[in-house]
């Protein structure tokens, strides 16, 4: 089965400066991975996805990954973080269920904390 | 389009219940999803289904049921509520295009259920 794996419960970055959140992969073939994020009290939100192409994918509400083939990771990554930013983020790979359809499996999440 | 909707937000059940988790999409998605989100624990897969009329089981569907008789609705059952399935239940959808099958998938803003 092809798993993620989000090392950091938490991460806390103050606002305006840069902010990485870590995702590593384990996967055999090609791999499809996602980011998404969790406001509170709310479903996820689909932010960026890597399928092939240019390692450097930007998605919604300023956010990137970079996909690093070698290191088998995907963290997300911001320029200028805002207080807004702060929620539950989940990296998310293609997988293949025991039926042999394709579905998401998810990290557990890191919870992105901004501070003004 | 209202996407993915779930019903009811809140509920509370006694040891033994019965219950049944709407869930809703309105945009012909062919793959609908069950998960299950506990805190720490990222999303854990309990049902899922690719068309109507088929379902299989995820990683943790002991507990549950699922039907699926139309395209839009995918309805979870808990037929013996107990106090391990207190937890936030998320539906979700996507329509898996190409070989790849890279689809997004969209959330409902789920079901917090607790069993006392």
């Amino acid at each position: 089965a092809q798993s993620v794996a989000q090392p950091e419960d938490q991460v806390n970055v103050a606002e305006g400066n840069p902010l990485t959140v870590k995702c590593t992969y384990s996967v055999s073939g090609n791999p499809y991975l996602f980011w998404y994020v969790q406001y509170p009290n709310r479903g996820l939100q689909f932010l960026l996805k890597y399928i092939t192409g240019d390692n450097l994918v930007k998605g919604s509400y300023g956010f990137e990954a970079e996909f690093n083939k070698s290191q088998t990771s995907f963290h997300l990554k911001k320029p200028s973080a805002l207080v807004s930013d702060s929620a539950l983020y989940f990296c998310a790979v293609r997988d293949k269920a025991s039926g042999g359809s394709y579905i998401p499996t998810f990290g557990r999440g890191t919870s992105l904390i901004v501070h003004p | 389009n209202a996407g993915v909707t779930q019903t009811p937000k809140f509920r509370i059940l006694k040891i033994g219940q019965s219950m049944t988790l709407q869930c809703t999409q309105d945009m012909n998605h062919n793959y609908m999803y069950w998960y299950r989100q506990d805190p720490g624990m990222g999303l854990k897969l309990i049902y899922y289904s690719v068309g109507a009329g088929i379902t299989d089981k995820g990683e943790v569907p002991n507990g549950y049921n699922v039907s699926r008789s139309t395209t839009e609705d995918f309805p979870l059952r808990l037929e013996l509520a107990a106090p391990s399935q207190t937890s936030v239940y998320f539906c979700a959808s996507s329509y898996p295009q190409g070989v790849t099958m890279n689809t997004e998938a969209f959330f409902g803003q789920g079901t917090r259920l607790t069993v006392v």
